[in-house]
C-alpha cells in the first residue's frame, strides 16, 4: 500500500515553454502533498505544501508564480513550472502524506531539462 | 529554524561490516523521526520511523535506530550490511504537529563492497 506515482518520469523542453507534472496516490487519500527538489547529489529541498482544496504553501525563495500547484482532488496534485528555463533543470519529486500515520511516501521523481 | 545534521558524507564498507550512520537534529520540542532510503534509480523508500514508545525501532531490511533525546540523535544502524545495501540514506523529521513537512538531512552515500 501507500504508493505514490509521478507523470512523466523524465520531459526535455524548450526555455519558455510549460510542463506539468502530475503526483498521484494510488491507494490511499492524501489530504496533504509536498513537492521537493532535488539537485545531484544533494538532498531534498522543499518547495511548497499542496493542500486539497487551497491554496498552496510556498517556501521562501519559491515563486508561486512559477511554480503553480494545483490539488484539485484528494489524489491528485499538479505542479506546473510556468515559463522554464535552463536553472529549472531539476529533479522534482512529490510526496503524499497518509493522515492517519502522518507518514510521507514518495514518487519516483521527474526529471525536467529545459534546453 | 529546525535543521538536521548527518555526519557522514560518505560510508565504505565492506559485506558482513557493521552499519551505523549519525543523524541529528535541532529542535526542542516533540518530533517525529525518520530514516529514508534511495537505491540507484530509485524513489525514496520508508525504513523506519519513531514517534513514540520505545525509542528502539527496527525497520525493513535488517536497519534499526535508536532515538536518543538527550542527544537529539536517531543513528541509524546495521549489524551485517550487505552489497545491495549500497544506496543513499536520509534522515529527515517533523516537527510533531500533523501534516508538517519533512525536513532532510544532506544524505550519507553507502557504497559496499563484496
Amino acid at each position: 500500500g501507500a504508493v505514490v506515482s509521478q507523470h512523466p518520469s523524465w520531459v526535455i523542453c524548450k526555455s519558455g515553454t510549460s510542463v506539468k507534472i502530475e503526483c498521484r496516490s494510488l491507494d490511499f487519500q492524501a489530504t496533504t502533498m509536498f513537492w521537493y527538489r532535488q539537485f545531484p547529489k544533494q538532498s531534498l529541498m522543499l518547495m511548497a505544501t499542496s493542500n486539497e482544496g487551497s491554496k498552496a504553501t510556498y517556501e521562501q525563495g519559491v515563486e508561486k508564480d512559477k511554480f503553480l500547484i494545483n490539488h484539485a482532488s484528494l489524489t491528485l496534485s499538479t505542479l506546473t513550472v510556468t515559463s522554464a528555463h535552463p536553472e529549472d533543470s531539476s529533479f522534482y519529486i512529490c510526496s503524499a502524506r497518509v493522515q492517519a500515520t502522518d507518514t510521507q511516501y514518495f514518487g519516483p521523481g521527474t526529471r525536467l531539462t529545459v534546453l | 529554524a529546525q535543521s538536521v545534521s548527518q555526519h557522514n558524507h560518505h560510508v565504505i564498507l565492506s559485506e558482513a561490516a557493521s552499519l551505523e550512520l549519525g543523524c541529528n537534529y535541532s529542535y526542542g520540542g516533540t518530533v517525529n523521526l525518520f530514516w529514508y532510503v534511495q537505491y540507484p534509480g530509485q524513489h525514496l523508500q520508508l525504513l523506519l520511523k519513531y514517534f513514540s514508545g520505545d525509542p528502539l525501532v527496527k525497520g525493513i531490511k535488517g536497519f534499526e535506530a535508536e532515538f536518543i533525546k538527550s542527544k537529539f540523535s536517531f543513528n541509524l544502524r546495521k549489524p551485517s550490511v550487505q552489497w545491495s545495501d549500497t544506496a543513499e540514506y536520509f534522515c529527515a523529521v517533523t516537527l510533531n504537529q500533523a501534516g508538517t513537512a519533512l525536513i532532510f538531512g544532506k544524505g550519507t552515500t553507502l557504497s559496499v563492497s563484496s
